[in-house]
């Protein structure tokens, strides 16, 4: 069984801050692990995902992941945040087993930037 | 552009009218999920269908059923909504195959249901 923990409910910070999004899991095998974003009242966007290779993960809109398999983290982060990036994010994690890769949500963290 | 397209965007029903949620794609993947997100949590999966074969999860009631006539779309329906049914409802497709390769799935605007 896998999980994800998303520590942090709310994350406000204001207009070209660093933010950091914090993610843990639990697995008890390989995994891949990804951010969505949420816009309201929309579906989910894929921002970024770690398959395997280099731990550090570029993604859209300026946003970076770095996957830390000894403190079982993915943790995303961008150096200067804008209004738009208000939204809801959250953290999956797929694991290799099965077919139809089943994503487990963490239970996301609303970003509000203010200006 | 190849897209996930979810009708309604908003729907209103009645308390134990069933209602039907639809779902189709235009990316030609074999696999269709649906996800239930219920105000300020986490897409929950209800089911999936891996080509035709459908799978339910183990928590997934049974007031919720799907069908998937061909590919490109695939149904959602709830057979009798109570109060707490009301969530936003996404749709998400992929490709897979034997290999087992993680491929993206991609997700749909969703259906804001309302039970009144």
């Amino acid at each position: 069984a896998q999980s994800v923990t998303q520590l942090d409910s709310q994350v406000p910070v204001f207009e070209e801050a660093p933010v950091e999004l914090r993610c843990n899991y639990s697995s008890s095998v390989s995994v891949y692990l990804f951010w969505y974003v949420q816009y309201p009242n929309q579906g989910l966007q894929l921002l970024l995902k770690y398959l395997s290779g280099s731990t550090l993960v570029k993604g859209i809109n300026g946003f970076e992941a770095e996957f830390n398999k000894s403190q079982t983290s993915f943790h995303l982060r961008k150096p200067s945040v804008h209004i738009s990036d208000t939204a809801e994010y959250f953290c999956a994690v797929s694991d290799t087993i099965g077919a139809g890769n089943m994503l487990t949500f963490g239970g996301g963290t609303r970003l509000m930037v203010k200006p | 552009d190849a897209m996930v397209i979810q009708n309604p965007r908003y729907q209103v029903t009645q308390f134990g009218k069933p209602v039907t949620l639809s779902c189709s794609q235009t990316l030609n993947h074999n696999v269709m999920y649906w996800y239930q997100q219920k105000s300020s949590q986490a897409p929950k999966l209800l089911f999936h269908y891996y080509d035709k074969d459908f799978n339910n999860e183990a928590d997934t009631p049974d007031n919720f059923q799907s069908r998937r006539p061909n590919t490109s779309f695939c149904f959602l329906d709830i057979r009798s909504p109570g109060l707490g049914d009301a969530a936003m409802y996404l749709c998400a497709t992929s490709r897979e195959t034997l290999l087992n390769f993680y491929n993206e799935q991609f997700f749909g605007p969703g259906t804001r249901l309302t039970v009144l």
